[in-house]
């Protein structure tokens, strides 16, 4: 069984300043896990994802995140915000061999002047 | 990367019709696509895994009869959505597997479906 606990529904910044997602996970195998973007009237576009390898794993526009096992986390992170970067944000976990995915239930991302 | 293709983005029906929605690889071949549905403010929920030429595998919850696919190519699948209800206005997004390269899985830019 696998679960994904996005802990925020909601993260606002001002353009230019950091961002933090938060992503927690539960997985019975070695987790593969994903960071999708999701913008208004568009298709999931996937930022980055861990398979085991590197533990911090850097994305496209910026975006990076650091496997942490011990404490079964997944943050999504950026160093400076911009106004594109508002959109849906999901974190996914897949296991066990297969391609079955599970989403967290999202990060509302708000990118303010 | 790939470009999947979901048709209609949008779509408003009486209750009791029929709504059916294609996804389309258009650029690659898909064995395994693989549709969702989202509640509004919710996850994406895993409805059904297609595989072409043979039957969906449907998630433990989700209807076959009111939830019809079929994978009848290597580049489309199609969800009807059958005698649909208001309980059925939701996001519904489709995902195809390309199997080779370093991002495998694509996802269609969504359905929106409203049943008056």
């Amino acid at each position: 069984a696998q679960s994904v606990t996005q802990l925020d529904s909601h993260v606002s910044v001002s353009e230019g300043t950091p961002v933090l997602l938060r992503c927690n996970y539960s997985s019975s195998y070695s987790p593969s896990l994903f960071w999708y973007v999701q913008h208004p009237n568009k298709g999931l576009q996937l930022l980055l994802k861990y398979t085991s390898a590197a533990t911090l794993v850097k994305g496209i526009n910026g975006f990076e995140a650091e496997f942490k096992k011990s404490e079964t986390s997944f943050h999504l992170t950026k160093p400076s915000a911009h106004m594109s970067d508002a959109a849906e944000y999901f974190c996914v976990v897949s296991g066990g061999g297969g391609n079955k995915l599970t989403f967290g239930t999202g990060t509302q991302l708000k990118v303010e002047l | 990367g790939a470009v999947v293709s979901q048709h209609p983005s949008r779509v408003i029906c009486k209750s009791g019709t029929s709504v059916k929605i294609e996804c389309r690889s258009l650029d690659f071949q898909a064995t395994t696509m693989f549709w969702y549905r989202q509640f509004p403010k919710q996850s994406l929920m895993l409805m059904a895994t297609s595989n072409e030429g043979s039957k969906a595998t449907y998630e433990q919850g989700v209807e076959k009869d009111k939830f019809l696919i079929n994978h009848a190519s290597l580049t489309l699948s199609t969800l009807t959505v059958t005698s649909a209800h208001p309980e059925d206005s939701s996001f519904y997004i489709c995902s195809a597997y390309t199997g080779t390269g370093d991002e495998k899985l694509f996802f269609g830019s969504g359905t929106q479906l409203s049943v008056l």
